[in-house]
């Protein structure tokens, strides 16, 4: 079966740097995708990662190893306004996204 | 820019009854999707169109139908409402099948 395995929840501290994980199984596989979600808002697009390696985004970077089903969002520099629920989804063969259930980060000062 | 336009924001809704939700997008996009999102479990896709004139079933599809008369509108029916579909709704919208989604700012159904 398809499937997304991520954290439920993680606490970091302002200022410092943290590292969501996602692993995936997927029948085929066509990208690697974070979203962030606020409470109560939409999920917004961070990054798309289709080839091995580290995509870099300003204070966001996010990492993929096809080889291992693996996906890394690291964050630096926290903010307070970064927490969030961030979604790891995996696009299938058929270009159907496999969602994971989130990751909540809460930041504390 | 406005995006994505859902409507309703929130509705209640009595059991056995009939809700259109209304999802609109101004990005000429091809694609559009609708999600229901539930606490612990992570998006589940219920339908979707690749280009205006064709839907095909997502992973929930069971009890909703949708149309897709042109590329802006993509309204989702319930039609005979349960309580198991008391969920949030998101509507979303692709340029490609490989794009970015872009998310309206969900419909919270409660069904009673």
């Amino acid at each position: 079966g398809q499937n997304i395995d991520q954290p439920t929840e993680m606490t970091a501290t302002e200022g410092a740097i943290v590292q969501i994980n996602c692993t995936y199984q997927t029948s085929g596989f066509n990208g690697l995708f974070w979203y962030q979600q606020h409470a109560g808002e939409a999920p917004t697009f961070l990054s798309y990662n289709v080839l091995d390696g580290l995509e870099e985004k300003g204070r966001f970077s996010s990492f993929l190893s096809r080889s291992k089903g693996y996906s890394y969002l690291l964050l630096k520099e926290l903010q307070m306004k970064d927490s969030a629920s961030y979604l790891c989804a995996a696009m299938d063969s058929n270009y159907q996204l496999i969602w994971g259930a989130g990751t909540k980060l809460i930041i504390k000062p | 820019t406005a995006g994505i336009t859902q409507a309703p924001t929130s509705q209640i809704l009595a059991a056995g009854r009939s809700m259109t939700l209304r999802c609109t997008q101004d990005m000429r996009h091809n694609a559009m999707y609708w999600y229901r999102q539930d606490l612990g479990l992570g998006l589940r896709l219920i339908h979707y169109s690749n280009t205006a004139g064709t839907t095909g079933k997502g992973e929930v599809p069971d009890g909703y139908s949708v149309s897709r008369a042109n590329t802006d509108d993509f309204p989702l029916t319930l039609a005979s409402a349960v309580p198991s579909q008391t969920s949030v709704y998101f509507c979303a919208s692709s340029e490609g099948q490989t794009g970015e989604l872009f998310f309206g700012e969900g419909s919270r159904l409660t069904v009673l």
